[in-house]
């Protein structure tokens, strides 16, 4: 089975402009979650979906937003991005948002540059 | 809220040797889970073992194994004739009730040839 997948891997963008990055889970994985991983803050949660629907949401932003598409692929967007956003953004999925039991897989990450 | 612990920044063990990472945590829930995860430099994590609560058989997988410590919330990995291939960054994680994954700061682990 192929692992997650995220794109692009690597961005660069100015102080003010949007973003959007895109997540594929593991086939047959219904649950994606979107973590930030700076050197000062370290792994952060910021979003779940489950079945196109948000369940569970980290302290950050509004500027940080994310949707999950009916074949469970998702994106997170983050608009007027600044200079303390630059981050390793990182996916995971798991087959089910059912309890506690499910392990999650995560994906390569994107890497994120704002100047 | 649950926190995840990790005191040690930093360790070096030498190639074939035997390495303990600790790690704490606190929580008020009586099921939940824990994980190692691996960080080497591609920056890619990867699931290295997972516990569960309610289990009180420590899990292992091939060299690694943890002592899962309930009572006293503590959650360390043993990593048995270290490897060279094992140098990363590791990382505690607790799921609890929320799913999301907490957490801790993590150990950077450098095996010396």
């Amino acid at each position: 089975k192929a692992g997650v997948t995220q794109t692009p891997r690597y961005l660069i963008k100015t102080r003010g402009q949007q973003v959007t990055l895109s997540c594929s889970p593991i086939s047959g994985h219904r649950s994606v979650s979107w973590y930030q991983q700076t050197p000062g803050q370290g792994l952060q949660f910021l979003f779940e979906y489950f079945s196109e629907t948000q369940r569970n949401k980290g302290n950050f932003p509004g500027r940080f937003s994310g949707r999950q598409f009916s074949n469970s692929r998702s994106e997170m967007n983050v608009s007027t991005l600044e200079l303390g956003d630059s981050a390793l953004y990182l996916c995971a999925s798991s087959l089910s948002a059912s309890g506690t039991k499910e392990t999650q897989y995560f994906g390569p990450g994107t890497r994120l540059l704002v100047l | 809220a649950q926190t995840v612990t990790q005191s040690q920044p930093e360790m070096s063990v030498q190639e074939a040797e035997t390495v303990t990472l600790s790690c704490t945590y606190d929580t008020s829930e009586s099921n939940y889970y824990l994980f190692w995860y691996k960080q080497p430099p591609s920056r890619q994590m990867i699931l290295v073992i997972r516990q569960e609560a309610y289990k009180q058989q420590n899990a292992t997988e091939n060299r690694f194994s943890v002592n899962f410590q309930k009572a006293a919330k503590s959650f360390s990995l043993k990593i048995s004739d270290s490897q060279l291939g094992d140098t990363a960054m590791y990382f505690c994680a607790y799921s609890g009730s929320a799913r999301q994954l907490t957490f801790g700061s993590g150990t950077q682990l450098t095996v010396l040839p």
